[in-house]
């Protein structure tokens, strides 16, 4: 079976540009979550989707907003970047309520 | 502040030894623990976990203990293979009596890098 997928691997982006990542989550779950890893630190929790939902959300400004298709799929899209923005983004999905999440591989996101 | 502390930043064991890794928390709403692993280049891989009402789960070489009253879990890895070589992150949520709490906010440390020796 497939696991999370996340597109594309790696993505380099200037300031004040907008980027879209994309995930695919494992199938049969229906919740999505996004998480941003900087280096040196743990992953930290952006949002949370269920059944196209928004069901939670971490201390990231308005600059990131996210949606969940249909399909269960979501992307994250960031704006206007900054140089601080350069991290590792995470989707893990989850079946419905339960609480072991699986991720993906990541996203590796550069800002220059 | 955080919440989820691993202090120690590396381990290095022999191949064949017990391999220990520490974690501690602080916000008592905290009910359910997990531990990763996370290879260069990887997403992190779910190991185990524990609920709040437990005090020890055990998959194959894999043993997580949990002590409730001082806030403080451990993996414990036996016999360590230099395979287990990798960062370990300790994670947390807090479900609520009804599992109606947000699933999605996970709380991680800033891992463990374990190295295991031949």
């Amino acid at each position: 079976d497939a696991g999370v997928t996340q597109s594309p691997t790696h993505l380099i982006k200037t300031r004040g540009q907008h980027v879209t990542l994309r995930c695919s989550p494992i199938s049969g779950h229906k919740s999505v979550s996004w998480y941003q890893q900087v280096l040196g630190q743990g992953p930290q929790f952006i949002f949370q989707y269920y059944e196209k939902e928004e069901r939670g959300r971490g201390n990231f400004p308005d600059r990131f907003s996210a949606r969940q298709f249909p399909n269960y799929s979501s992307e994250l899209n960031v704006n206007a970047l900054l140089l601080g923005d350069s991290a590792l983004y995470l989707c893990a999905s989850t079946l419905t309520f339960t609480d072991t999440q699986y991720f993906g591989p990541g996203t590796r996101l550069t800002v220059l | 502040d955080q919440q989820v502390k691993q202090n120690s930043p590396s381990l290095s064991v022999q191949e064949g030894r017990i391999s220990i890794l520490n974690c501690d928390y602080t916000n008592s709403m905290f009910d359910y623990f997990l531990w990763y692993k996370k290879y260069p280049a990887e997403g992190p891989t779910f190991l185990i976990s524990i609920s709040s009402i437990k005090d020890k789960n055990e998959d194959g070489r894999f043993t997580v203990f949990l002590n409730k009253s001082a806030k403080h879990l451990s993996l414990h890895i036996v016999p360590s293979q230099p395979g287990d070589s990798a960062v370990y992150f300790c994670a947390a949520s807090a479900r609520g009596p009804s599992y109606g709490g947000s699933q999605g906010n996970l709380i991680f440390g800033k891992g463990t890098k374990l190295s295991v020796k031949p």
